[in-house]
């Protein structure tokens, strides 16, 4: 069956790095995505990965191992802005987007 | 660019009146999504259509119906509200050509509230 794995709430302080895992069984993959969802606002876009290996984009970096059904988001120099939630979500062989239900990152000072 | 709004912003609603939430795009993308998002539940897709003139069933379907007569506008019609519809509606499109192209962009949301 479908099933993407998430914590459900994770806590950091400001200035530190944290990693958020992702775990998933889908029916065929054809690709991860990782969004950033304020709190009363749309979830926004932040990273696609296909391949394994490490995007990097700035602060946000997103690993991927497809043997391993494996994804991390990793948020590096955190603040107070970064608190967010965090939804991983896998595009099928159908080409449907599975979703997590996210992980609600508290940044502390 | 809007890229893609909805209305209403927020609604409430009496159990059984037909409501229709509104969504526009003007990205000119091919597919659009209705999902709703209740708290731990994460997002559900209720509709999508992959173009113009077609629409498909997602993961909770019942209770909802939608039409795309046109690229930009893909309206959702509650037919006759229940309380277990109270939710935050999200809107969505995307290219959808494949590869990062699928990435999905949202609206800002409808806030519904069925008593």
């Amino acid at each position: 069956g479908q099933n993407i794995d998430q914590p459900t709430e994770m806590t950091a302080t400001e200035g530190a790095i944290v990693q958020i895992n992702c775990t998933y069984q889908t029916s065929g993959f054809n690709g991860l995505f990782w969004y950033q969802q304020h709190a009363g606002e749309a979830p926004t876009f932040l990273s696609y990965n296909v391949l394994d290996g490490l995007e990097e984009k700035g602060r946000f970096s997103s690993f991927l191992s497809r043997s391993k059904g494996y994804s991390y988001l990793l948020l590096k120099e955190l603040q107070m802005k970064d608190s967010a939630s965090y939804l991983c979500a896998v595009i099928e062989s159908n080409y449907q987007l599975i979703w997590g239900a996210g992980t609600k990152l508290i940044i502390k000072p | 660019i809007a890229g893609i709004t909805q209305a209403p912003t927020s609604q409430i609603l009496a159990a059984g009146r037909r409501m229709t939430l509104r969504c526009t795009q003007d990205m000119r993308h091919n597919a659009m999504y209705w999902y709703r998002q209740d708290l731990g539940l994460g997002l559900r897709l209720i509709h999508y259509s992959n173009t113009a003139g077609t629409t498909g069933k997602g993961e909770v379907p019942d209770g909802y119906s939608v039409s795309r007569a046109n690229t930009d506008d893909f309206p959702l019609t509650l037919a006759s509200a229940v309380p277990s519809q109270t939710s935050v509606y999200f809107c969505a499109s995307s290219d959808s050509s494949g590869g990062a192209s699928d990435t999905q962009y949202f609206g800002p949301g409808t806030r519904l509230t069925v008593l």
